[in-house]
């Protein structure tokens, strides 16, 4: 039962486009969401994250929109670069014991 | 400031052996999780320390067991080592909301 779920497995994009990495979740008790960008044989390093309160965070390049009726939150990157190509996983936690769940992961790929 | 350490970053070891994998968390977390990335899979969650207690673990047999030492770091067994174990073993920190996580170890079992 996979409480987060990234349905798309890749996404290719051209550089200076915008990026679109969608995650939905099951869980009402998730408060907290969190993006993880990963590169091959290394750990995720944490990106941005947004309470439930709010339904948008800006960091740079950077955006996540969180839509808490839908259950769905999505990642932006705008623009694009090379060096973003990499597997973006979607996080989710709740109160009380804030082990982040995770969705599979999306691998992202920004074609020069 | 010193992130998540892991160690070591590559283990290789015959089925059926024990394997210990160990991690510091950043200095001043208390609180230290443990996940498995095997292939073609996501993070799964397999246990969680803080101050020196286990508190939750995730779906995985007994034969994964773990602890937490004084100084916060942490320390994850694995026995009776079977060739689905091998995966990406990753540890993360956390102060509050966000888990910071190491470089992980990669445990290759054959």
């Amino acid at each position: 039962d996979q409480q987060v779920k990234q349905n798309s497995p890749s996404l290719s994009v051209q550089e200076g486009r915008i990026s679109i990495l969608n995650c939905d979740y099951t869980n009402s008790m998730f408060d907290y969401f969190l993006w993880y960008k990963k590169y091959p044989a290394e750990g995720p390093t944490f990106l941005i994250s947004i309470s439930s309160i709010k339904d948008k965070n800006e960091d740079g390049r950077f955006t996540v929109f969180l839509n808490k009726s839908a259950k769905h939150l999505s990642l932006h990157i705008v623009p694009s670069q090379p060096g973003d190509s990499a597997v973006y996983f979607c996080a989710a936690n709740g109160v009380g014991s804030y082990i982040p769940t995770f969705g599979r992961g999306t691998s992202l790929i920004v074609h020069p | 400031e010193a992130g998540v350490t892991q160690s070591p970053t590559h283990l290789i070891k015959t089925r059926g052996q024990q394997a210990t994998l160990r991690c510091s968390p950043i200095s001043g977390h208390t609180s230290v999780y443990w996940y498995q990335q095997a292939l073609g899979l996501g993070l799964q969650f397999l246990l969680w320390y803080d101050e020196g207690e286990e508190r939750n673990r995730g779906n995985f047999p007994p034969r994964f067991s773990g602890r937490q030492f004084p100084n916060y770091s942490s320390e994850l067994n694995v026995n009776a080592l079977e060739l689905e174990d091998s995966a990406l073993y990753l540890c993360a920190s956390r102060p509050d909301r966000v888990a910071f996580f190491g470089q992980g170890t990669r445990l290759t079992v054959v």
